[in-house]
């Protein structure tokens, strides 16, 4: 099961900013949160993660709460290429292999338009 | 500077027939994991290898199913004697190691049993 929630769906203006929630109240202390997107049912695209600290890449900004239970993807200027499925995972750990495996919820279907 | 590389995009198998998809990891990983997407889910988890060995395949069905991650060339899933309901998506990613590190998605490989 997916530790994170996710609402089913939002909608953003083009060229405005998408602020995409996630709850993670489970959350390990050495569990990273990870964000991917899924348009129109390619591969899932990896968009970023981080551990505690706030992060940004030429994609989008992560933003962590303080107590890590949860998070905003942002979107700075959302284009309609941006329409996607987002997907918000924290790695769960295997007790057996120490691996990391990604679980999918349902994710979130933001739909830009213009 | 290829990505993750899945072939074939579209296979189509009648009942009893077997299924062999192939994942061309991005170069310089070792580390591959395929998932499966049914129709309006979320990914699953399947199975997770590096050359010649299988870490976990706690997603993978017990019967009829199999992977390998030879020393040269592609991974493979194989689905034995396919039914309808093995009709999904079936996703592979690569990352250099299994440490913390994103996993890369590649297309897909679409599969339809009829």
């Amino acid at each position: 099961d997916a530790k994170t929630t996710q609402p089913p769906s939002m909608d953003c203006a083009e060229g405005r900013a998408a602020n995409l929630p996630c709850n993670h109240s489970t959350i390990s202390g050495n569990e990273y949160v990870y964000w991917y997107r899924q348009i129109h049912s390619q591969g899932p695209q990896y968009i970023i993660h981080g551990l505690k600290n706030n992060e940004t890449n030429e994609m989008a900004s992560l933003i962590i709460t303080e107590d890590r239970k949860s998070s905003t993807l942002i979107l700075p200027h959302a284009t309609l290429r941006d329409t996607a499925v987002y997907y918000c995972i924290v790695r769960v750990g295997s007790m057996n292999t120490g691996f990391q495996k990604l679980v999918f919820g349902t994710g979130t279907r933001l739909l830009v338009s213009p | 500077n290829a990505g993750v590389m899945q072939n074939p995009r579209h296979l189509v198998r009648r009942r009893g027939q077997e299924a062999r998809l192939r994942c061309s990891p991005m170069k310089g990983h070792s580390h591959v994991y395929w998932y499966r997407q049914l129709p309006e889910e979320g990914l699953k988890f399947m199975v997770y290898l590096q050359k010649e060995n299988i870490i976990d395949e706690s997603g993978m069905p017990k019967e009829r199913f199999s992977a390998e991650f030879p020393k040269e060339g592609p991974s493979i899933l194989r689905i034995q004697q396919v039914v309808r309901g093995d009709s999904a998506a079936y996703f592979c990613a690569s990352s250099p190691s299994w440490i913390q590190e994103t996993q890369y998605f590649g297309p897909g490989t679409r599969l339809l049993v009829l």
